[in-house]
């Protein structure tokens, strides 16, 4: 297996601007979550799903933050409109089972930069 | 909500040197405790998960423990090497959130 895949690998945009994250998760595992990481603010879950559903989107900051999963093997996380603090490390990850109890496996995740 | 804290921030040893890695939490009511290890740009690659039943798991030369009265997990590595070098990150899976500390950078010196 490939492993978590995530595109693009870097996005540099202005502020304003829609900018929309892929992930497709590993073959067969039920659970997707989105993080972002800073120097900050260090990892933080932003939502996940299980069998597609989105479970628990506390994590996401604003409105403006917005992540489908139409299938079980693709989803987005979309930010629009973009700003100079959105810039992060997206990362996506996924995992067996339908709630937090199990491993979780890590995409090479997306640097974006808002400038 | 969970509190979870790495100490130190950073580490640096010669080659050769057993070292240990501390994360410690604010409560005891978790599923499971998963080491990462990330290398500088790159993603969390899994290290090792203990559920919470679980007492300790080991993988090669790593080791890891799980205290929950204590709210305290370690990570043993023996015999440390340069390629060991990265950050280390403890995650505590509980409710419908995995709580992350901020890591351990180490660095092993040849």
């Amino acid at each position: 297996d490939a492993g978590v895949i995530q595109s693009p690998r870097h996005e540099v945009t202005e502020m304003g601007q829609e900018v929309t994250l892929r992930c497709k998760p590993i073959s067969g595992h039920n659970s997707l979550f989105w993080y972002r990481q800073t120097m900050m603010r260090g990892l933080e879950l932003l939502i996940y799903f299980n069998n597609n559903v989105p479970i628990d989107d506390s994590g996401m900051p604003e409105d403006r933050f917005s992540a489908k999963m139409p299938n079980a093997s693709f989803s987005t996380l979309k930010i629009q409109p973009s700003e100079p603090r959105d810039s992060a490390v997206y990362f996506c990850a996924s995992s067996w089972t339908a709630n937090t109890h199990n491993e979780q496996f890590f995409g090479p995740g997306t640097r974006l930069t808002v400038l | 909500k969970q509190e979870v804290t790495q100490i130190p921030a950073a580490l640096s040893v010669p080659e050769g040197e057993n070292l240990v890695l501390n994360c410690s939490f604010t409560d005891s009511a978790i599923y499971n405790l998963q080491w990462f290890r990330q290398d500088p740009g790159k993603g969390l690659t899994s290290l090792l998960l203990i559920q919470s039943s679980q007492r300790e798991q080991t993988s090669g030369r790593l080791n890891a423990s799980l205290d929950k009265s204590s709210g305290r997990s370690t990570l043993y590595i023996a015999a440390s090497q340069p390629g060991d070098s990265a950050t280390y990150l403890c995650a505590i899976g509980a409710g419908n959130q995995f709580y992350f500390g901020t890591g351990t950078s180490l660095t092993v010196i040849p």
